[in-house]
């Protein structure tokens, strides 16, 4: 069974430039999440969707983040503009409705400059 | 607010040197505590789920256990390749929010 697919692995942008990170989770885990982690911390929650619809976005910073699902599967999380701060690992993940267990893709690493 | 503490920031072993890896939490009505395995450039690998004090899983040379206050990863006669980042995560009863813990890099020297 293929894992939790991101991609680009890795970004290298100026600030003030726009970047968008893409995620294909496992086949048929309806909740899928963008979590953000900083060098020597664990992963931090910014948005979670149940198939379309975005159920906590609490942590996103809606001023130059935003993050869409359509039809469910596939999800793209974009910052405009970036900043020097943006700079971290994006990490997706996804889990089914049976258990609560969160698998997790690879991460983009973006480095802003 | 949810919490996770985990202990020692780092830990350097020699192979086949058995140490314990903690994980302190304050959380409203437990729903599982998670491990995962993060080695550099990757993500989180799970492990284990415990969900009740008492529990105990195994998996090769780990095997992790839960009270009601904090677990415990156990590392059996390490290997190198058992050297990653160990991060501990707990959910809550009332909300699907996972609250990780720093994590604990473990080094496992030959």
């Amino acid at each position: 069974e293929a894992g939790v697919v991101q991609s680009p692995r890795y970004k290298i942008i100026e600030k003030k430039q726009p970047v968008a990170f893409w995620c294909n989770p496992i086949s048929g885990h309806n909740t899928l999440y963008w979590y953000l982690q900083n060098l020597g911390q664990g992963p931090e929650l910014l948005i979670r969707y149940e198939n379309e619809e975005a159920v906590d976005d609490s942590q996103l910073p809606k001023d130059r983040f935003s993050a869409e699902r359509l039809k469910g599967v596939d999800s793209t999380l974009k910052i405009q503009p970036a900043e020097l701060g943006d700079s971290a690992v994006y990490l997706c993940a996804s889990s089914n409705s049976v258990t609560d267990t969160q698998y997790f893709g690879p991460g983009t690493r973006l480095t802003v400059l | 607010e949810d919490q996770v503490t985990q202990s020692p920031e780092a830990l350097r072993l020699q192979e086949g040197e058995s140490s314990s890896l903690n994980c302190s939490y304050t959380v409203s009505g437990l729903r599982g505590l998670f491990w995962y395995r993060q080695d550099p450039g990757k993500g989180p690998e799970f492990l284990f789920t415990l969900y009740s004090a008492g529990e105990e899983k195994e998996k090769e040379r780990l095997k992790a256990t839960l009270t009601k206050k904090e677990s415990f990863l156990h590392i059996t006669a390490p290997k190198p390749e058992d050297s990653a980042t160990y991060l501990c995560a707990v959910l809550p009863g009332a909300n699907s929010k996972l609250t990780f813990g720093k994590g604990i890099t473990l080094s496992v020297r030959p």
